[in-house]
């Protein structure tokens, strides 16, 4: 069974601060990777991907990958209140055409 | 574009009734999912189709049977509700060539 874990929560940071949230994952032949985020009472949105080792910046958020420790990270920089949501990491097979998602990391931003 | 839709958003069945959950993209994927997610137990993936005219199923397909019934539409069809299938169902697709997917708004469905 080839799984994507991730710690449910709640991780609760300070309004401005930085969030750290993880994914580890089983399947060494997954190729890409995916954070989406997920407000209550809505569908998954799409925030980064990321398919190489390494560093990936969008605005605030940053996307990092290793491989080798089968280790998926997304930092949300000066963390807004808004940013409180579930978020989501998957992992997507070697053929690229289904994803595997963990249960989600609920983020509470507290003003 | 509106994307990925899914209609209808919110539905009430009794145990043993029929219906089709609808999902429609205009966004020209080729590869389109239906998921259903539980409180606890995430996005778990029913059916998926490659491309018009295949499905495959997914983690969860029983009690479930799907329709790719061109490239813009996939739906899916619950023949015999059941209580476990209360659950919210998310439609998704994905371009040709890349793996992320798009969701759908979703359909929260009460079997009771």
């Amino acid at each position: 069974q080839k799984e994507v874990e991730q710690n449910s929560g709640p991780l609760s940071v300070p309004e401005g601060a930085i969030a750290s949230l993880n994914c580890t994952y089983s399947d060494r032949g997954s190729q890409s990777f995916f954070w989406y985020r997920q407000y209550s009472g809505k569908s998954p949105e799409l925030i980064m991907s990321i398919y190489s080792n390494g560093d990936k910046e969008d605005g605030r958020f940053t996307a990092q990958l290793n491989k080798a420790s089968q280790y998926v990270s997304l930092l949300i920089r000066d963390s807004q209140p808004s940013d409180s949501a579930t978020y989501l990491c998957a992992g997507g097979n070697n053929a690229g055409n289904m994803l595997t998602f963990g249960g989600g990391t609920r983020l509470m931003v507290k003003p | 574009n509106a994307g990925v839709t899914q209609t209808p958003k919110f539905q009430v069945l009794k145990t043993g009734q029929s219906m089709t959950l609808q999902c429609a993209q205009d966004m020209n994927h080729n590869s389109m999912y239906w998921y259903r997610q539980d409180p606890g137990m995430g996005l778990r993936l029913i059916y998926y189709s490659a491309s018009e005219g295949t499905t495959d199923k997914g983690e969860v397909p029983n009690g479930y049977n799907v329709s790719r019934l061109n490239k813009r539409e996939f739906s899916l069809r619950l023949e015999s509700a059941a209580p476990s299938q209360t659950s919210v169902y998310f439609c998704a697709s994905t371009p040709g060539g890349r793996h992320e997917q798009y969701f759908g708004p979703g359909t929260r469905l009460t079997v009771t």
